[in-house]
């Protein structure tokens, strides 16, 4: 069974820059993941934020980045805003038409 | 602009079905592949099952034999066959769209969801 971890919390001054990470149980991340993650806010549908590693989706402010650091996927938040304060999920693409969702990161700005 | 509508959602007991739709719009819906996530109350997200443009159906082991995808391209609609539900169903289901094929494996828009409750 396939387990994707991420922080379950994290917080970060306004203006500050935080780094979440997403790596799996067993093995490392790759591109060949194609991981994703997506921002949602309590009670929200998620909103996607970056796909394929590092490309941001239509939108999405350049103070949010991807990539992939050691053996682990990363969205880095530039800048934070009041407004970032949200939950974000990583999911990776693991072939054979599967995803797996991360636990999520609960991120905290103040 | 691309709009994904879920309907279906409401209060079935332990062991019964239930059938989720997902109205889709703004885009070429035959085109692309589509999802379905859900999230219980107070967790995460959870991926569920996702049918290919050429019809290929896939599903997270906890719903396999339970759970069958399907679409209808005449009715630009997706839908999710639920049968033998458990309490560990209960969430809001999301349909999503899978976003181009050039650019990878994601899901580029959601649907607002609609709320699964097994419970007797």
């Amino acid at each position: 069974q396939t387990v994707v971890t991420q922080e379950p919390s994290f917080s970060v001054s306004p203006g500050g820059t935080v780094t979440l990470t997403c790596g799996l149980s067993s093995g490392s991340v790759s591109t060949s993941h194609y991981p994703s993650w997506y921002q949602q806010t309590p009670g929200q549908a998620p909103r996607t934020l970056i796909y394929s590693t590092n490309t941001r989706s239509s939108g999405v402010p350049d103070r949010f980045s991807g990539s992939i650091l050691g053996n682990k996927a990363a969205l880095t938040i530039t800048g934070a805003q009041a407004d970032d304060e949200s939950n974000y999920y990583c999911v990776l693409y693991m072939d054979s038409g599967i995803w797996v969702f991360g636990g999520g990161t609960k991120l905290t700005v103040l | 602009e691309v709009q994904l509508l879920e309907s279906g959602g409401g209060l079935v007991q332990p062991g019964g079905s239930l059938r989720l739709s997902c109205a889709a719009s703004g885009f070429t819906f035959s085109s692309y592949g589509v999802t379905w996530v859900r999230q219980a109350p107070g967790k995460g997200l959870e991926w569920v099952s996702y049918i290919g443009s050429g019809g290929s159906t896939y599903y997270t082991d906890s719903v396999k034999g339970r759970f069958t995808i399907s679409r209808d391209n005449s009715k630009n609609t997706l839908y999710l066959q639920m049968n033998s539900l458990r309490a560990e169903d209960t969430a809001v289901y999301y349909c999503a769209k899978r976003g181009s094929p050039a650019a990878g494996y994601f899901f580029d828009s959601w649907g607002q969801g609609t709320l699964v409750t097994v419970s007797s």
